[in-house]
């Protein structure tokens, strides 16, 4: 079993919709959990992390965490095109490596 | 957020060559930075652990003799691939955690090799 889990889309969404991305990972001692966002040829950057159970809110940005059934979520409200980007999901585990999952690819239609 | 550069930001060599890769953290002390490498379209696969003034923990399949990491400084660590292959062509990238931070990474632009 691969240790964070995404769809890896494409997901395409039309412009000012709701954008959903899920995440599950294994490792039940996991403490922090990440979204970055990545264009095509850059590095990563930090969207939203969250380490308690239940929904934080920044912005566009929700992102939701449910510990018990290992899974984490990112909604990204009123979508733009600026949007479209690869989305990793990264875990903190129990034994302090992060560790990324394959990416979401998402596609927002103009 | 902390910051973290890394130079070059893209190096073409021949193969055979060694290419050092330099990951500096601007505004704050890192005792671990990690590097990570990324194929295209795949997500980052962690390498290794740097640390300072130590040995760096390389992951389980990464030749610890081929990408030689050092973490001579707070601020300073190399990544330095030896002999490099076409195979060897990637996205590297590397990171770190400001102590006085909550826990998430920071990263640096990233290098792309590419091995003639």
């Amino acid at each position: 079993q691969k240790e964070v889990e995404q769809n890896s889309g494409p997901l395409s969404v039309p412009e000012g919709a709701i954008a959903s991305l899920n995440c599950t990972y294994s490792d039940r001692g996991s403490q922090s959990f990440f979204w970055y966002r990545q264009y095509s040829g850059k590095s990563p950057e930090l969207i939203m992390f969250i380490y308690s159970n239940g929904d934080k809110e920044d912005g566009r940005f929700t992102a939701q965490l449910n510990k018990a059934s290992q899974y984490v979520s990112l909604l990204i409200r009123d979508s733009q095109p600026s949007d479209s980007a690869t989305y990793l999901c990264a875990v903190r585990a129990s034994y302090d490596k992060v560790i990324f999952g394959p990416g979401t690819s998402l596609s927002v239609i103009p | 957020g902390a910051v973290v550069s890394q130079h070059p930001s893209w190096v073409i060599c021949k193969s055979g060559t060694s290419v050092k890769i330099e990951c500096r953290s601007l505004d704050f002390q890192a005792t671990t930075m990690f590097w990570y490498r990324q194929f295209p379209k795949q997500s980052l696969m962690l390498m290794a652990t740097s640390n300072e003034g130590s040995k760096a923990t390389y992951e389980q399949g990464v030749e610890k003799d081929k990408f030689l990491i050092n973490h001579a400084s707070l601020t300073l660590s190399t990544l330095t691939v030896t002999s490099a292959h076409p195979e060897d062509s990637s996205f590297y990238i590397c990171s770190a955690r400001d102590p006085d931070s909550t826990g998430e990474l920071f990263f640096g632009e990233g290098s792309r090799l590419t091995v003639l």
